[in-house]
């Protein structure tokens, strides 16, 4: 079966790291397809955050990066700020759908 | 800058059909595949597939073939996504995304909720 899988949810204080894992298989990430992040604040449509892996569109803060290896990515938040609070997807292509596949989101909490 | 621009909101019964628009600017509409994307009420992001506005070819995931049919207006840059037979568990916001021609990820329309109910 082809899923991107995510923790429900991860937290953490102002000013501290966190990380949200992504973890797909042999037909997705482990095939070499890209993994991307969106971010989704309340009520808003999601927002490109990281692509190809480790990019930053430009206006994304460095407090943003990604990493991939294997069959799984990561995307760490150092720095975090209350308004870091949001759901955040993992995505990548994946050649068994051939189509797109979404990770079932994060829910990340600023404490 | 790239804008997609989505119609409103639609309340539908259940059986009927509903075509979503998706206007698209700053940009060569033609050139870039758009795909569309479902987001059920407190729930995660669904890819529903894309059309390639230039030629009108697209590609349906699995889940949605026979039910969803995906079009485009070249001359007003306008991609258009219509799901038929709707049931209440169709209710979603539903986006359209600009992919780039880079890679696999997307700019975002601004959504557009259709509620399924009798």
């Amino acid at each position: 079966q082809s899923v991107l899988t995510q923790p429900p949810s991860v937290s953490g204080a102002p000013g501290q790291r966190v990380t949200i894992s992504c973890t797909g298989s042999s037909s997705n990430i482990g095939a070499g397809y890209d993994v991307q992040w969106y971010q989704q604040l309340p009520g808003t449509a999601p927002k490109l955050l990281i692509y190809a892996n480790i990019n930053r569109p430009s206006g994304v803060p460095d407090r943003f990066s990604g990493s991939k290896s294997g069959t799984s990515a990561s995307l760490a938040i150092t720095g975090l700020q209350a308004e870091d609070g949001a759901d955040y997807y993992c995505q990548s292509y994946d050649s068994r759908l051939s189509g797109i596949l979404f990770g079932g989101g994060t829910k990340l909490t600023v404490l | 800058q790239v804008q997609l621009v989505q119609s409103g909101a639609e309340v539908k019964k259940p059986g009927a059909s509903v075509k979503v628009s998706c206007e698209a600017s700053g940009y060569t509409f033609t050139n870039y595949y758009m795909h569309w994307v479902r987001q059920a009420p407190g729930q995660g992001l669904e890819w529903m597939g894309w059309i390639n506005p230039n030629s009108g070819g697209t590609k349906y995931a699995q889940k949605f073939q026979g039910r969803v049919t995906m079009t485009r207006d070249t001359s007003i840059s306008t991609a258009y996504m219509e799901v038929g037979s709707l049931r209440s568990d169709d209710t979603a916001i539903y986006y359209c995304a600009r992919q780039y021609n880079s890679g696999w990820y997307f700019d975002w329309g601004q959504g557009t909720l259709v509620t399924v109910s009798s």
